[in-house]
C-alpha cells in the first residue's frame, strides 16, 4: 500500500502560486496519483490525476518526476475560494478494488 | 446529469437507535463507495459495492454496520444501535467502473449526530 506524506497546512496570499508536494516512496508501477479538494461540509472533489511527467487542466497542474516518488500540485494565482483541504492519493496497484485511501491532507489557507 | 445524491443531509439519533443513510449514484454509475469522516480527520474507506454485490467491506466495523446496493433503488448504509462514536460525516461516491484511473464522484454527505 503506497502511503502518502504531505504537509499538514500551508498559508498563501491571493494571487500567489501555491505548490503542494506529496511524497509516495512506495508507489507501484501501475499506480496513478490523484488529487482531491474538500471544502468544509462538502464531499471531496476531483482536481487532477496523472501517471508521470506533467498534467495540466483548467484548475491545476500536476508535476511528477521520473522516479514518481513524489508529486507536486500547483495552483496558479489562488483566490480566497481556494481555501480548502487538498488530498494526495495513490491508489493500490493490481487487484485494486478502486477504493481511495485518504491521508490527513493539506489544509490550505488563502489570505487576502 | 445530476450528481451523487445523499439523504438525509443531517440525521440526529439517540443512542441505541438505527440510522439509515441513502445514496443515489450518478446516472450510469454502477459502483458505489462509502467513506466515513470523523471530526478533524480524513476520509476512511468503509465499503465498496456494485449492484447487488458487496465487493470490498474491509473498512466496515465488524458489528452494527451493513450496506447494500439493490438492483433497484439507492445504496443504503445501515447502522444499528448507534453509539456516540458513530457521529461523523458519511460520504458516498460513485464511479462508472472500478479502475483507479476512474474518478470517483462524491455526494454532499450525511452528517450523523448521535445524542
Amino acid at each position: 500500500l503506497a502511503k502518502t506524506t504531505q504537509p499538514i497546512s500551508m498559508d498563501s496570499y491571493e494571487g500567489q502560486e501555491v505548490n503542494i508536494t506529496c511524497s509516495h516512496n512506495n508507489i507501484a508501477t501501475n499506480d496513478y496519483i490523484t488529487w482531491y479538494q474538500q471544502f468544509p461540509s462538502q464531499g471531496p472533489r476531483f482536481i487532477i490525476q496523472g501517471y508521470k511527467t506533467k498534467v495540466t487542466n483548467e484548475v491545476a497542474s500536476l508535476f511528477i518526476p521520473a522516479d514518481r516518488k513524489s508529486s507536486t500540485l500547483s495552483l496558479p494565482r489562488v483566490s480566497l475560494s481556494d481555501t480548502a483541504v487538498y488530498y494526495c492519493l495513490v491508489a493500490l496497484g493490481s487487484g485494486n478494488t478502486g477504493k481511495l485511501i485518504f491521508g490527513q491532507g493539506t489544509t490550505l489557507q488563502v489570505k487576502p | 446529469n445530476a450528481g451523487v445524491m445523499q439523504n438525509p443531509r443531517h440525521l440526529v439519533r439517540r443512542r441505541g437507535q438505527e440510522a439509515r443513510l441513502r445514496c443515489s449514484p450518478m446516472k450510469g454509475h454502477s459502483h458505489v463507495y462509502w467513506y466515513r469522516q470523523l471530526p478533524e480527520e480524513g476520509l476512511k474507506f468503509m465499503v465498496y459495492l456494485q449492484k447487488e454485490n458487496i465487493i470490498d467491506e474491509s473498512g466496515m466495523p465488524k458489528e452494527r454496520f451493513s450496506a447494500e446496493f439493490p438492483k433497484e433503488g439507492p445504496s443504503i448504509l445501515r447502522i444499528q444501535q448507534v453509539v456516540r462514536g458513530d457521529s461523523a460525516a458519511y460520504f458516498c461516491a460513485s464511479s462508472p467502473s472500478r479502475t483507479q484511473q476512474e474518478t470517483q464522484y462524491f455526494g454532499p454527505g450525511t452528517r450523523l449526530l448521535v445524542l
